[in-house]
């Protein structure tokens, strides 16, 4: 149980392109969901919190211009990265939270964006 | 000071050794405390989580809280190479609960035959 399912898996595009990433719990329904950045052999930096049918929380420094996030419904959540530069290029992560029960967080497989 | 401390390593172990990995912290309010498996170009996978103190066993899995010395454990028996990979404890506390996790920058773990 408690799968989350991130799309796509890798995304490689031109400079000035927007980029949207979903994030979907497959057996679960989940009222908070997380968004995070991670670069190469470093640990976890969370970018936004968000819940369903609000707007999301972001981390002091995360650019919510540039970083969208619109949390829809109770199973997903999707991350579009407008404008996206090579300083964008980056390993991002969403994770799930159930909405019965207070349960720790369940994250999907990540998304490898590379911005050329 | 990092409210999260983890040695990167990487450890080396063969097959079949016991592994412990290890967090400490400084927050004495932490209560939640979590271990992360992450494998090479893949997200974190949930192995073991606790709250408060204690142990807490999961087949070859052991995950140990002591808060009096601001410090937790992650043990795996018989280990496998399957079970190379890079190890993050998270922690949170009340306030943050489940959903404002401090992340460890992780072990790498390499078990060889």
């Amino acid at each position: 149980g408690a799968v989350v399912s991130q799309h796509p898996s890798r995304v490689i595009c031109k400079s000035g392109t927007s980029v949207k990433i979903e994030c979907r719990s497959l057996d679960f329904q989940a009222t908070t969901m997380f968004w995070y950045r991670q670069f190469p052999k470093k640990s976890l930096m969370l970018m936004a919190t968000s819940n369903e049918g609000s707007k999301a929380t972001y981390e002091q420094g995360v650019e919510k211009d540039k970083f969208l996030i619109n949390h829809a419904s109770l199973t997903l959540s999707t991350l579009t990265v407008t404008s996206a530069h090579p300083e964008d290029s980056s390993f991002y992560i969403c994770s799930a939270r159930e909405k019965q029960g207070n349960q720790p967080q369940h994250f999907g497989d990540g998304t490898r964006l590379s911005i050329l | 000071q990092k409210e999260v401390e983890q040695d990167p390593g990487p450890l080396s172990v063969p097959e079949g050794a016991i592994v412990s990995l290890n967090c400490t912290y400084s927050n004495s309010a932490f209560q939640y405390f979590m271990w992360y498996r992450q494998y090479s170009r893949k997200g974190p996978e949930l192995l073991m989580y606790t709250y408060s103190s204690g142990n807490k066993e999961d087949g070859r899995f052991t995950a140990q809280v002591d808060k009096s010395s601001k410090y937790i454990s992650l043990f795996i028996r018989d280990s496998q190479p399957s079970d190379s990979a890079t190890y993050l404890c998270a922690m949170s506390d009340i306030s943050g609960g489940y959903n404002k996790l401090i992340f460890g920058a992780g072990t790498r773990l390499a078990v060889h035959p």
